[in-house]
């Protein structure tokens, strides 16, 4: 069973609408955690890092929260432009190690006008 | 250019042949990290470097695989033999001492046919 899942897997939401995504995880004890942006034939770019005594963090429009206790996370977009389709890979890090990193599948955003 | 470098982009070669890619990662990061990807799917860990050192491989780098980081700085990913399994983005990434600094390439494009 994979350590990070991701959900939903895929959506299609309208230019301007807002939309979160949900990360839930098992690693324990964990590091940090990161949402990181994956457009299409290229690598994930960093969006937000939170460590496990942090509850949200912002990149401009991108906001994630995270919840220690029930080990979930979510990526909130506002006001999504198209540039924002891509996928959204939720990584966990571990407090033992920085070279096993739990990653998810991504959540696939299409934005459509 | 202060990013994680990878070279080529895009590879295309016929079943059977070898194949070499390049990362130069951040200068002052000493830690190197290969990954495979393939569509749909979060990155997959092939193996670890810190300094010159291949500290860690996973059991997904077959004997056919090859990494290596002679003074520490670059790293090159051989594939010998390739097959069409082998089709996928394999990505660089490079961190520093500290846990937050985790950075990739653009990744490099493999299509085996």
């Amino acid at each position: 069973k994979n350590q990070v899942e991701q959900s939903p897997q895929s959506l299609i939401i309208l230019e301007g609408k807002n939309c979160t995504l949900q990360c839930n995880y098992t690693v324990s004890p964990f590091s940090n955690l990161r949402w990181y942006k994956q457009d299409t034939g290229r690598g994930p770019v960093s969006l937000t890092i939170m460590t496990f005594s942090e509850n949200t963090k912002s990149n401009g429009r991108y906001t994630a929260t995270l919840d220690a206790d029930t080990k979930q996370s979510s990526l909130h977009i506002t006001a999504s432009q198209l540039s924002d389709s891509a996928s959204y890979i939720c990584v966990v890090s571990p407090s033992y190690g920085n070279n096993r990193l739990a990653f998810g599948k991504g959540n696939q955003v299409v934005v459509i006008p | 250019d202060t990013g994680v470098s990878q070279d080529p982009r895009h590879k295309i070669t016929k079943r059977g042949q070898n194949v070499t890619f390049r990362c130069d990662p951040i200068s002052e990061h000493n830690r190197l990290y290969w990954y495979r990807q393939t569509l749909g799917q979060g990155p997959e860990f092939l193996t670890y470097f810190q300094n010159e050192a291949q500290l860690e491989k996973s059991r997904l780098l077959s004997d056919r695989f090859s990494a290596e980081r002679p003074k520490g700085s670059f790293s090159t990913l051989e594939i010998q033999r390739t097959e069409q399994g082998d089709s996928a983005m394999y990505l660089c990434a490079s961190s520093g001492t500290g846990k937050n600094g985790y950075t990739f390439g653009s990744g490099t494009r493999l299509t085996v046919v």
